[in-house]
């Protein structure tokens, strides 16, 4: 079965833009997560959706927001961004639940410049 | 606070020895714990999970890992070292109820031939 997509895989973007990433999870998992990861700070959790619902969020600021919808695909939105924001993002599915253990996508690498 | 600790940030073993990867934790319950692998430019890919049970939980690509309670450690082990085992190595655990992992810093393991 196909895994979990995606896109886009890279992105360069300006300092105070704002950009859109996109999450397919894999085919009847409800549960999709959202981790940040950077050399410096490691995997630190963004969001986790389930069935449209944010059910638990990182410590980030609000500029970092998600949705998920009805077809469980889900996206993250980074608003003004900065530098700092520069990482790859990655996306994990689950089911019932994360502890279970999640599958993860490729990632986006978004570099800000 | 809870965390995950890796202490080593590299791990270098020549192919054919026995590996070991270390990871510690320090989270309330009964957390569930797992261990990643992510290759260059990749998402992360599950290896194994103790949720409960046997303190010995086999895994994929021979990797196996021992759970101890009382030390709050989760070792990933492999008898024999290949080359193509060289990656990156996170060490997860999920609270029950949190929908989040906590991961640790990863370690790089080198398999030298």
């Amino acid at each position: 079965k196909a895994g979990v997509t995606q896109t886009p895989r890279y992105l360069i973007k300006t300092r105070g833009q704002q950009v859109t990433l996109s999450c397919s999870p894999i085919s009847g998992h409800r549960s999709v997560s959202w981790y940040q990861q950077t050399p410096g700070q490691g995997l630190q959790f963004l969001f986790e959706y389930f069935s449209e619902t944010q059910r638990n969020k990182g410590n980030f600021p609000g500029r970092f927001s998600g949705r998920q919808f009805s077809n469980s695909r889900s996206e993250m939105n980074v608003s003004t961004l900065e530098l700092g924001d520069s990482a790859l993002y990655l996306c994990a599915s689950s089911s019932p639940t994360a502890n279970y253990g999640y599958t993860f996508g490729s990632g986006t690498r978004l570099t800000v410049v | 606070a809870q965390s995950v600790a890796q202490p080593e940030d590299q791990v270098n073993v020549a192919e054919g020895n026995p590996l070991t990867v270390k990871c510690t934790y320090s989270v309330s319950g009964n957390p569930y714990l797992f261990w990643y692998v992510q290759y260059p430019n990749r998402g992360l890919q599950f290896l194994l999970k103790y949720i409960t049970g046997d303190n010995l939980v086999k895994g994929s690509y021979g990797f196996e890992a021992e759970f101890n309670k009382s030390q709050t450690s989760f070792h990933l082990k492999k008898p024999s070292a290949l080359v193509s085992d060289s990656a990156l190595y996170f060490c997860a655990v999920s609270v029950p109820g949190t929908y989040k992992y906590i991961f640790g810093t990863g370690t790089r393991l080198k398999v030298l031939a």
